[in-house]
């Protein structure tokens, strides 16, 4: 089945650094989604973004859904230790289509 | 609201069991489905189901059974267990079909011996 490429697999920063992270796809999405998990739980909704060009915040989180429809990336500001967990992107293929295709993950790590 | 709930949270089942993932929401949504997970792998899709007695096979249907007799349920059986079916099962729902925002439940590690 279809997977996204999402890069990096794992980061280590340090308490206060920015974080970028980045997911494409061979095929165009038409709804990009940024998920978080955290140990022992599911996927929690961080940010969708449904029109490409597209840029979104929630908090210290931006998302953006890139133009050519085949990429999206999240950056986080200002890390912090509750920032760690698993970030997987999501897409959409077509309007109507409920069916996701989920990345592989970025495990981010934060070195006090 | 409860949200998406799952149980068991753990399972350890042996080879040729057969056992039942419960999940329910109580949100009233339309959408539910059904995702595996696997170190590397990201979330693969099982089943779904767009409504009461409506159910479709995702990318990794081989082995499990879904039926949705209720809105608010969901459940997922494993017929007969095999070692490759050890994973963590996650339930999603959306409220509305066609929706892309899936809300998640908090899963079950499943390990078949």
């Amino acid at each position: 089945g279809q997977q996204l490429n999402q890069s990096p697999q794992s980061m280590f920063i340090q308490e206060g650094e920015d974080v970028s992270m980045n997911c494409t796809s061979s095929s165009i999405f038409n709804t990009w989604l940024w998920y978080k998990q955290e140990p022992g739980e599911g996927p929690v909704l961080l940010i969708a973004l449904y029109k490409a060009g597209e840029l979104t915040s929630n908090g210290r989180l931006t998302a953006q859904f890139g133009i050519t429809r085949k990429d999206s990336f999240l950056n986080i500001s200002a890390s912090i230790p509750s920032d760690v967990g698993i970030y997987f992107c999501a897409g959409q293929a077509r309007f109507g289509n409920e069916k996701l295709t989920f990345g592989t993950g970025t495990r981010l790590t934060i070195i006090p | 609201n409860a949200g998406v709930t799952q149980t068991p949270k753990f399972q350890v089942l042996k080879t040729g069991q057969s056992m039942t993932l419960q999940c329910a929401q109580d949100m009233n949504h339309e959408y539910m489905s059904w995702y595996r997970q696997d170190p590397g792998m990201g979330l693969r899709l099982i089943h779904y189901s767009v409504g009461a007695g409506i159910t479709d096979q995702g990318e990794v249907p081989n082995g499990y059974n879904v039926s949705r007799s209720t809105t608010e349920d969901f459940p997922l059986r494993l017929l007969s267990a095999a070692p490759s079916q050890t994973s963590v099962y996650f339930c999603a729902s959306s409220y509305e079909v066609g929706r892309s925002e899936q809300f998640f439940g908090p899963g079950t590690r499943l390990t078949v011996l």
